[in-house]
């Protein structure tokens, strides 16, 4: 059974520019959350995809956006980079089953850092 | 809206001394409680969880927690901890029902163990 995983591991970007991170879930998960952990901090939710259509969304602005492909894989778009973008970006996946609980499992993270 | 705080941002306590990461939460609604773990360079790793049910749950390497109602607490607790256990310990709730879902899971901003020899 493969794990989430993402890419890139590291990526340097300048402000202004627009960046996209990849999340592939684990096998059989066809829900996907984003998270933004800044340094010292814990994750904040971005949002969720469930079924290619985001399914709830945190406090963070419309220049934060989102994929999900038919086979489950997810992309975060982040446009217009700020310095306070610089962060920990982590994807997690589940299999939601129309259960009141599905277990989130995260990958390893990229880290964004925004010059 | 649901709030966690992690009052303490680093323990140091020694190797085979007991331990308690403590966390308390803020909630309108009624909530899941969990601890993660994430070890240096990696992602997040569910050490335990309490959805109903007993008040104490147990992980597999040796961790409790008791979720505490009227105190709105779940501290985290370890008997005797080794130097494997230095690591990033995260308290987080989501909303009963969303299962950590729609709703995302909310946070304390962590805390870390160190172990020393």
């Amino acid at each position: 059974e493969t794990g989430v995983t993402q890419s890139p591991t590291h990526l340097i970007k300048t402000r202004g520019q627009q960046v996209t991170l990849r999340c592939s879930s684990q096998s059989g998960h066809n829900t996907v959350s984003w998270y933004q952990q800044a340094l010292g901090q814990g994750p904040q939710f971005i949002f969720q995809y469930y079924r290619e259509e985001e399914n709830g969304r945190g406090n963070f602005p419309p220049r934060f956006s989102g994929l999900q492909f038919p086979n489950y894989s997810s992309e975060l778009n982040v446009n217009a980079l700020e310095l306070d973008d610089s962060a920990l970006y982590l994807c997690a996946s589940s299999l939601e089953l129309g259960l009141s609980y599905n277990e989130q499992f995260f990958g390893p993270g990229t880290r964004l850092t925004v010059l | 809206a649901q709030s966690v705080t992690q009052l303490d941002s680093q323990v140091p306590v020694f190797e085979e001394a007991p331990v308690e990461l403590r966390c308390n939460y803020s909630s309108s609604v009624s909530v899941y409680l969990f601890w993660y773990v994430q070890y240096p360079n990696q992602g997040l790793q569910l050490l335990l969880k309490y959805l109903s049910g007993s008040t104490l749950v147990e992980s597999i390497n040796g961790f409790e927690a008791e979720f505490n109602k009227s105190q709105t607490s779940f501290h985290l607790r370890k008997p005797s901890v080794h130097i494997s256990d230095t690591a990033e310990y995260f308290c987080a709730v989501s909303p009963l029902g969303a299962g950590g879902g729609a709703d995302g899971l909310t946070f304390g901003k962590g805390t870390h163990l160190i172990i020393q020899p």
